[in-house]
């Protein structure tokens, strides 16, 4: 079926090194592919997407890579900082026009920490 | 502006008993959906509702029921509960017509069945 999946389902490293986290999709209809984190005992929080004609998009020390053509997703975080350790989900999402409002697609998650 | 607000945090219950769990959503935002998160299964869409309609259903069973009211303010319900309906329970709000995947979460709602 349609799943969103994760490499590595966990990361360490250290305070200010630059961290990746790697997705495989499968779904190819997806229209758009979003980066969460959730922190313990918190919901996850949006952190960036991208639309399916994109190949890569920067945020504020992020960067988020889409490869149509190996179906791979990955976040880069800049700088990490001992408050970026979480779980990181990937997620897709098929946008407006079909039956995919509010309904997302999400991979198992990385945890990612980070040593001071 | 307050974020999304899931009542209640903590509760147990038993099995065979029923639950509602109450979401109020971002204000603005006409647009509520459910997710179901727990340590097998990950995160799992549950329903999502607009304008007091059900706009979108995942593939669970017909003991997981919801509705929205005219504020925009959501419940869902879990009938007959079963040990396996122990989760986080996770409502998130957004627009509603813009639909980019960014979502607001509110922290959850732990239920537990003994």
């Amino acid at each position: 079926g349609e799943s969103v999946g994760l490499h590595l389902p966990t990361l360490s490293v250290q305070e200010g090194d630059n961290s990746i986290i790697n997705c495989a999709y499968s779904n190819s209809a997806s229209d758009y592919f979003i980066w969460y984190k959730q922190e313990s005992g918190k919901g996850p929080q949006f952190i960036i997407d991208i639309r399916s004609n994109m190949d890569k998009r920067q945020g504020q020390r992020v960067t988020v890579l889409l490869n149509k053509t190996v179906k791979h997703l990955s976040l880069q975080i800049a700088a990490t900082q001992p408050g970026d350790s979480a779980v990181y989900f990937c997620a897709e999402n098929r946008g407006a026009g079909g039956t995919s409002y509010g309904k997302l697609t999400f991979g198992q998650g990385t945890i990612l920490t980070v040593h001071p | 502006k307050a974020g999304v607000t899931q009542t209640p945090r903590y509760l147990i219950k038993t099995r065979g008993q029923q639950v509602t769990l109450s979401c109020s959503p971002i204000s603005g935002h006409r647009s509520v959906s459910w997710y179901q998160q727990t340590p097998g299964q990950g995160l799992q869409f549950l329903f999502e509702y607009f304008s007091e309609t059900q706009r979108n259903k995942g593939n669970f069973p017909g003991r997981f029921s919801g509705r929205q009211f005219s504020n925009s303010r959501s419940e869902m319900n879990v009938s007959t509960l079963e040990l396996g309906d122990s989760a986080l329970y996770l409502c998130a709000s957004s627009l509603g017509y813009r639909d980019t995947g960014e979502l607001f979460f509110g922290e959850g709602s732990r239920l537990t069945v003994l």
